[in-house]
């Protein structure tokens, strides 16, 4: 069984650019959720996917975006990055709706 | 609004004392509640649920509407359950979007 696997691990960009960030669900998962950790904070909901629908919302502005593919991996974009956008990005993967995620191992962003 | 809220961000025991990691919620409907964990260079990781009503390595919870309380207890710490613990709402009819707690990082001293 196969775990829920993030690329890449590290990155560092400017304020302004693009981001994109991977991830690889379980074995049999079809939902996919990304977190966003700040540091010494708990995880923070952006969005979910299921089926390559997105399946709602956190508190986020609209340069946060996602895509789900057909194999159930998925993509978060942040464009226009901000300084406040530095931070490690958690993705999560379940099968349907459950509150039972599992967790990559994050992607940490750092913005300058 | 819907919270969880971890007053202790650091609670520090001796091995061998009894722990409790405390969490409280705001919630208007039904909640579901969790206990995650992460040890030293490791994931995010469930711990337990309280619809499982199980004990996972020893540690419990219990879910108490009147106090909104989910606190995580355990009766005799040990070293290796060092780590950080978040505790996670599920907001009902909508699976998979949890809000997490701050987080406590317990140490448990030798």
């Amino acid at each position: 069984e196969t775990g829920v696997t993030q690329s890449p691990t590290h990155l560092i960009k400017t304020r302004g650019q693009q981001v994109t960030l991977r991830c690889s669900s379980q074995s049999g998962h079809n939902t996919v959720s990304w977190y966003q950790q700040a540091l010494g904070q708990g995880p923070q909901f952006i969005f979910q996917y299921y089926r390559e629908e997105e399946n709602g919302r956190g508190n986020f502005p609209p340069r946060f975006s996602g895509l789900q593919f057909p194999n159930y991996s998925s993509e978060l974009n942040v464009n226009a990055l901000e300084l406040d956008d530095s931070a490690l990005y958690l993705c999560a993967s379940s099968l349907d709706f459950t509150g039972e995620l599992f967790f990559g191992e994050g992607s940490r962003l750092t913005v300058l | 609004a819907q919270r969880v809220t971890q007053p202790e961000k650091l609670l520090s025991v001796f091995k061998g004392a009894p722990v409790e990691l405390k969490c409280n919620y705001s919630y208007s409907g039904s909640p579901e509640l969790f206990w995650y964990v992460q040890y030293s260079r490791q994931r995010l990781q469930l711990l337990l649920r309280h619809i499982s009503r199980e004990s996972i390595k020893g540690f419990t919870a219990d879910l108490n509407k009147g106090e909104t309380s989910f606190h995580l207890k355990k009766p005799f710490a040990q070293e290796e359950d060092s780590a950080m613990y978040y505790c996670a709402l599920n907001q009902y009819n909508q699976g998979g979007k949890l809000i997490f707690g701050q987080g406590t990082e317990l140490s448990v001293k030798p």
